[in-house]
């Protein structure tokens, strides 16, 4: 099973200012399989990225993905008010399909 | 839009099955394009999937919860199930239902969640 490592584990930054979210693999992700999912409270995940660095349908391109092998990071260049949650990786490069412990961004 | 929502008892005693139902609305479960899965957060933790189950009943399981789950399809209701057995605190969770693809396993839609306590 790939365990994957999210830091930092809290970001506290202020709206405008960018945000850069770290993923870290034990393993290799096959094919840059790798996801990324901004949590809200008390609402489910939604997708934001995959395949390492492709938007979702709808979703800004102030948010970008990038990386390979074991390190990926989430970026967000200005964080609007709307970005402040919890964002998760996960990779589908293999099962079973696992899930970062996540990394909470909130207002400074 | 597809829409999902979780049923079910919101309190499960130690040692007992904790089951929940999964309606799926503005789609069709029988579609063979995706698999439909449960995937669960403990109380203030991350994620963890459950397990999936395909349009014809195929079904994979996450090997740390194998020996005790078991997820069915009602294609007549639009309906997928979980049932989790021998259930112990360590199991009270938000419980989420969800639609993958079946090339790529990438959660699209979800539904809001079901938080299942297990305590006597």
């Amino acid at each position: 099973e790939i365990v994957l490592m999210q830091s930092p584990g809290t970001l506290s930054l202020s709206p405008g200012e960018r945000a850069t979210l770290s993923c870290r693999a034990s393993q290799s992700v096959n094919s840059n399989f790798l996801a990324w999912y901004q949590q809200k409270p008390g609402q489910a995940p939604r997708l934001l990225m995959y395949a390492a660095s492709s938007r979702a349908t709808g979703i800004p391109d102030r948010i970008s993905g990038s990386g390979s092998g074991t390190d990926f990071t989430l970026t967000i260049s200005r964080l609007e008010p709307e970005d402040f949650a919890v964002y998760y990786c996960q990779q589908y490069g293999s099962s079973p399909w696992t899930f970062g412990q996540g990394t909470k961004v909130e207002i400074k | 839009q597809v829409q999902l929502q979780e049923s079910g008892p919101g309190l499960v005693k130690p040692s007992q099955t904790l089951s929940l139902t999964c309606t799926v609305s503005g789609g069709s479960i029988s579609s063979g394009r995706y698999y439909w899965s449960w995937i669960r957060q403990h109380p203030g933790k991350g994620l963890e999937w459950i397990g999936y189950i395909s349009y014809s009943g195929r079904t994979y399981y996450n090997p740390s919860l194998q020996s005790r789950v078991t997820i069915s399809l009602d294609t007549s209701k639009n309906q997928f199930s979980l049932k989790l057995s021998s259930a112990t605190a360590a199991d009270t969770a938000v419980y989420y239902c969800a639609r993958s693809g079946i090339v790529v396993v990438l959660f699209d839609y979800w539904g809001q969640g079901s938080l299942v306590t297990v305590s006597s």
